[in-house]
């Protein structure tokens, strides 16, 4: 079965402080992965695409690595910030599968001051 | 560009009643879809259009369900009648699909839904 699994399902932090979200995913075959961030009460909106033959793709402090061996990705944010607070969600795309996405549960983030 | 446009943002009906969101997508896209998003069952996928036409509606949870693409920059996803389970926040989104297929999706606002 096609599924993306993230972890954790939720996350505190102090602001300033970095962290790493988890995403595996047995979507197969592979097209691309994303990773969105969604803010409360808005719409997803995404900060990385990475295909097949990338394994790192930075987006100002926002740092995505996939392996595509494992089918693993992580999603780095560094030096985070309150604006950061919101729910990170693993996007995997099937090869042949036209537009059609599978998404992760998200990981809700909320930096503290 | 205004981006994907949806109304209304906030919809709060009783049960039993024909709900009816919209949604205007980016223009000069071809693809449109129509996701659910609950805290239980986070994003769901319901119906997905490519120029205007029904690709894939097997998310569509039921007969109440329906969506309509009459054109390039209008569709609407009607729930009739709601039960209080059709409770969500509905986005939906527009790509362009190239030859490659599987371009950016840029979501919408949302609506939020509350059928009591």
């Amino acid at each position: 079965k096609n599924q993306v699994e993230q972890s954790p399902q939720s996350l505190i932090i102090l602001e300033g402080k970095n962290c790493t979200l988890q995403c595996n995913y047995t979507v197969s075959p592979f097209s691309n992965l994303r990773w969105y961030k969604q803010d409360t009460g808005r719409g997803p909106v995404s900060l990385t695409i990475m295909t097949f033959s990338e394994n790192t793709k930075s987006n100002g402090r926002y740092t995505a690595t996939l392996d595509a061996d494992t089918k693993q990705s992580s999603l780095h944010i560094t030096a985070s910030q309150l604006s950061d607070s919101a729910s990170y969600i693993c996007v995997v795309r099937r090869n042949n599968a036209g537009n059609m996405l599978t998404f992760g549960g998200g990981t809700r983030l909320m930096v503290k001051p | 560009d205004a981006g994907v446009i949806q109304s209304p943002r906030h919809e709060v009906t009783e049960m039993g009643q024909e709900v009816t969101l919209r949604c205007k997508p980016i223009s000069g896209h071809n693809s449109l879809f129509w996701y659910r998003q609950t805290m239980m069952r986070g994003l769901e996928l319901l119906i997905y259009f490519n120029n205007n036409v029904p690709i894939d509606d097997s998310g569509m949870p039921e007969d109440r369900f329906s969506a309509k693409m009459p054109n390039a920059s209008f569709s609407t996803l009607k729930i009739q009648p709601s039960e209080p389970r059709d409770s969500a926040v509905y986005f939906c989104a527009s790509s362009q699909a190239g030859t490659s297929g599987g371009h950016e999706q840029y979501f919408g606002p949302g609506t939020r839904l509350t059928v009591t």
